[in-house]
């Protein structure tokens, strides 16, 4: 019954591994998105995507490439991961992009 | 860039007391919303203001918002322990597919 599902909940690894997340919306939405949220729990955007097409990509390092198989999967790959790259990452989900976005769990990443 | 501030940061207060979290933010929206997120967890939806003048009230928390100022407020209204939580404003950038969020102001409500 969890409308935004993401996978794993937890993730630790070492520098230089490459990792993937996955994200599940089952609320018919449109549109999804991947944040990150920050030791000082600041959040901010990742990516978009509107019915599988990238809208937005924010200037995030290409080591991290999101895919989107259907317009209720949104999944994250993290290449050669970085000390910085430990934060937690949410996924959400919006019906339109004005609309509310609804917030998965969270991914919580730790390279050590 | 569209910047969004909230202020206070922390805010810790007694139960029964009222407060005001405010948000500021720099550039044209007509779109904001509130968030709420208890340690650990994920971010709640509370508030979508989607207008000038625009008011929603939920329980102790209510919501304001004045695109004229790029002004919203949060009130809390006789804070119980329950309302513990970092509460983020967020505004819709013009593109309609990014929220900008504010640093979070994390409360603390006490005996």
């Amino acid at each position: 019954d969890t409308a935004v599902s993401q996978t794993p909940k937890y993730l630790v690894t070492q520098m230089g591994n490459d990792k993937s997340i996955k994200c599940e919306q089952n609320l018919g939405h449109d549109t999804m998105y991947w944040y990150k949220q920050d030791s000082k729990k600041f959040l901010k955007i990742m990516f978009s995507y509107n019915n599988k097409e990238l809208i937005i990509n924010e200037t995030v390092p290409n080591r991290f490439s999101p895919k989107s198989p259907d317009k209720a999967h949104l999944n994250l790959h993290i290449n050669s991961l970085e000390l910085g790259d430990s934060a937690v990452y949410f996924c959400a989900s919006s019906q339109v992009p004005e609309e509310t976005q609804y917030f998965g769990p969270g991914t919580r990443l730790l390279v050590l | 860039e569209l910047k969004v501030e909230q202020n206070p940061l922390f805010l810790s207060m007694q139960e029964g007391k009222n407060y005001t979290i405010y948000c500021n933010y720099s550039t044209t929206s007509d779109r904001l919303y509130w968030y709420r997120q208890d340690p650990g967890k994920s971010l709640e939806s509370l508030f979508v203001l989607l207008s000038n003048g625009a008011v929603k009230q939920e329980g102790r928390l209510m919501a304001s918002l004045d695109t004229k100022a790029r002004l919203s407020t949060l009130h809390i209204t006789a804070a119980v322990h329950d309302l513990s939580a970092t509460y983020f404003c967020a505004v819709d950038r013009n593109s309609g597919y990014a929220l900008n969020f504010g640093k979070g102001t994390s409360l603390l409500v006490t005996p």
